[in-house]
């Protein structure tokens, strides 16, 4: 695709309940980063992908939170037992990663709201 | 804690002043990039400068970097009312893989018609 896609755009689910938030990185690149936005708030890291190396998950909240990312292609974040803490906007970003100096890739989000 | 701290948190001004936005941030850095977030979605990359680079121009905008300082800064000329949007510095290496990048605070800007 021409861009960084992830869906859904929104997902409002009840408190307890798990939720799925896929994403679609540009083709050929090889870093995946998700961040978390609060309202009104900057980007918390949650956790990056690069090629085959083990990912830094070092920016998950908590054991609720997974990723993986299959065939060094599409993500999926998986929140278990969902909060009302959850509530955010969870960006997804690729990029070429020639190095350091390399511009990321935003998808549009995923705002969650969990009721 | 955040890598990069935007200053002002937020900016409003009249359309066709000039924005001045600055980054600071902590550890030494290879390159410092800027963002723009329209309606809290997806964010833009505006503009990357290395670290040995002093200056760099990109249309109506113009970005510093002190490396002595550990501080950047943008800045919009002529500023439109379609400038108004969140604008973050973004820096790599900042803290667990070499290439995370890691996100200050933002700025909120508001252009005024």
């Amino acid at each position: 695709g021409a861009g960084v896609s992830q869906s859904p755009s929104n997902k409002v689910t009840e408190k307890g309940k798990d939720v799925e938030l896929r994403c679609d990185p540009i083709s050929g690149h090889t870093a995946l980063y998700w961040y978390r936005q609060s309202l009104g708030q900057g980007l918390e890291f949650l956790i990056y992908f690069q090629g085959n190396s083990a990912p830094d998950k070092s920016g998950l909240p908590s054991d609720r939170f997974s990723a993986e990312r299959t065939g060094g292609s599409v993500s999926t974040l998986t929140i278990q037992r969902t909060q009302q803490e959850d509530s955010a906007v969870y960006l997804c970003a690729s990029s070429l990663d020639r190095g350091l100096n390399t511009e990321a890739f935003f998808g549009q989000g995923t705002r969650l709201t969990v009721v | 804690s955040q890598q990069g701290e935007e200053d002002p948190q937020a900016l409003s001004i009249q359309e066709g002043e000039n924005a001045t936005m600055n980054c600071s941030y902590k550890t030494s850095i290879n390159n410092l990039q800027w963002y723009r977030q329209n309606s809290g979605r997806g964010l833009v990359h505006l503009i990357l400068i290395r670290s040995n680079e002093r200056e760099k121009h990109s249309g109506r905008l113009r970005v510093t970097l002190d490396t002595s300082k550990k501080s950047s800064s943008l800045l919009i000329t002529a500023s439109r009312a379609a400038d108004t949007a969140s604008y973050f510095c973004a820096t790599p290496g900042a803290s667990g893989s070499a290439r995370q990048l890691t996100f200050g605070s933002g700025t909120q800007l508001t252009v005024l018609p």
